[in-house]
């Protein structure tokens, strides 16, 4: 199985500034099926990233991604007020199955 | 537009089972074009992936939770289903249903979860 673990836990940031979250598989990723949703109280999962790199249908530009193999990156370059909020990433498509990260919340 | 709608009972006792419905709305399940399935938040925790229905019926579930899961569906309701047998306090949670959408890769699929349903909550209470 799979572990992905995500860092940091919590990021303490203002709006404007750079947002870089970290997400470490335990194996390499095939295909660089990686996901990331962004989750705000009361509200289920958004997807923001899927394939590593490519943007979910209306999600703005200043949320990038990339990685390979082990580690990927999501970037949000000047942090929005609606960005505030619980960003997981996902492992899919392997047997299939699915996984996600712990989670790692993007705090004013 | 598609809409996913958990529906099901919000209180349930231990040793129970549990059974939630998707209903989709804007969209065919018998289409054959995309995954469906179900992942659970438990409060104040993180997501928790639970099962897949693929193409003709096939079934993935989550090893963790494969001897008490079922996912079926039915098309002439547009609806796929979950059942989770002898529930205990930890599976409270907030259930959610989405739809699964392919990606190929150098021949070889993978399904990201692309519209979600609002949730249900799910507490587990004598």
């Amino acid at each position: 199985e799979i572990v992905l673990t995500q860092s940091p836990g919590t990021l303490s940031l203002s709006p404007g500034e750079r947002a870089t979250l970290s997400c470490r598989t335990s194996q390499s990723v095939s295909n660089s099926y990686l996901a990331w949703y962004q989750q705000k109280p009361g509200q289920a999962p958004r997807l923001i990233m899927f394939g590593a790199s490519s943007r979910a249908t209306g999600i703005p530009d200043r949320f990038s991604g990339r990685g390979s193999g082990t580690d990927y990156t999501l970037t949000i370059s000047g942090l929005e007020p609606e960005d505030f909020a619980v960003y997981y990433c996902q492992l899919y498509g392997n047997s299939p199955s699915w996984t996600f990260g712990q989670g790692t919340k993007v705090e004013i | 537009q598609l809409q996913l709608q958990e529906s099901g009972p919000g209180l349930v006792k231990p040793s129970e089972n549990l059974s939630l419905t998707c209903t989709i709305s804007g969209d065919s399940i018998g289409s054959g074009r995309y995954y469906w399935g179900w992942t659970r938040q438990p409060p104040g925790k993180g997501l928790e992936w639970i099962g897949s229905l693929g193409y003709s019926g096939t079934t993935y579930y989550n090893p963790s939770l494969k001897s008490r899961v079922t996912i079926s569906v039915d098309t002439s309701k547009n609806q796929f289903s979950l059942r989770l047998t002898s529930v205990t306090a930890a599976d409270t949670s907030i259930y959610f249903c989405a739809r699964h959408h392919v990606s190929i890769v150098s021949n070889s699929p993978g399904y990201y979860m692309d519209v979600w349903g609002k949730g249900t909550t799910v507490i587990v209470s004598s």
